[in-house]
């Protein structure tokens, strides 16, 4: 069974950085691709960034781009979301998610918060 | 960007009735389209990808139908546990997209 756990949210201020990490198990995670997805209070699901199978592909959402770094450590099962220059637009649950262009098994997400 | 337009943004049925969701494309994205459902409080769940493909566990009175860019979830009789809000989502050109999404409630 897939599971993945994710962890790191928290309060931050505009402009400040937070790390999300996401342990993985249940399934080969050097198989897939990875994902971090996001949602807004009562609002949608919003795709954020993928990471291939061996860490050298990264795709962004161009709203994060330059401030936030997917990344991936295959010896640990772990996938990451480094994020810098936070905006309150960022304010969301972030989801961990494995990815084959759909989504097939999602973690119960991280809740980020920016605000002064 | 692809667009996805969910329609209607809410249905309200009875259980046991049958639920048609709409998700059109703003441009042609082959079979390329996955429905998720969301519970409240809850992470999201793979229903059906590539179009009209059951995940995993997934019962069999969910469907999904369509091609190109109109596309459709069946729910063929609901039952309590289905009411929930249902998002598609493409994943044939970068940036990946959902749609706004579609609210099954209790009539």
């Amino acid at each position: 069974e897939v599971q993945l756990v994710e962890s790191g949210g928290g309060l931050v201020q505009p402009g400040g950085s937070l790390r999300l990490s996401c342990a993985a198990s249940g399934f080969t995670f050097t198989s897939f691709w990875m994902s971090w997805v996001r949602q807004a209070s009562g609002k949608g699901l919003e795709w954020v960034a993928n990471i291939n199978e061996d860490g050298r592909g990264e795709f962004y959402l161009d709203s994060v781009k330059g401030r936030f770094t997917i990344s991936r450590d295959n010896a640990k099962n772990s996938l990451y979301l480094q994020m810098n220059s936070l905006r309150v637009e960022d304010t969301a649950v972030y989801y961990c998610a494995r990815a084959v262009g759909h989504f097939t098994g999602w973690g119960q997400g991280t809740l980020v918060t920016v605000s002064s | 960007e692809i667009v996805l337009t969910q329609s209607p943004a809410t249905l309200s049925l009875s259980p046991g009735e049958r639920a048609t969701l709409s998700c059109r494309a703003s441009q042609s994205i082959s079979s390329y389209l996955a429905w998720h459902q969301q519970k409240p409080g809850q992470a999201p769940r793979l229903l059906i990808y590539d179009a009209s493909n059951r995940a995993t566990g997934i019962p069999a009175r969910f469907s999904g139908s369509g091609s190109g860019t109109d596309f459709t979830l069946t729910i063929s009789s609901l039952e309590p546990e289905d009411f929930a809000v249902y998002y598609c989502q493409q994943r044939s050109n970068w940036p990946l997209t959902f749609g706004g999404g579609t609210k099954v409630e209790i009539k």
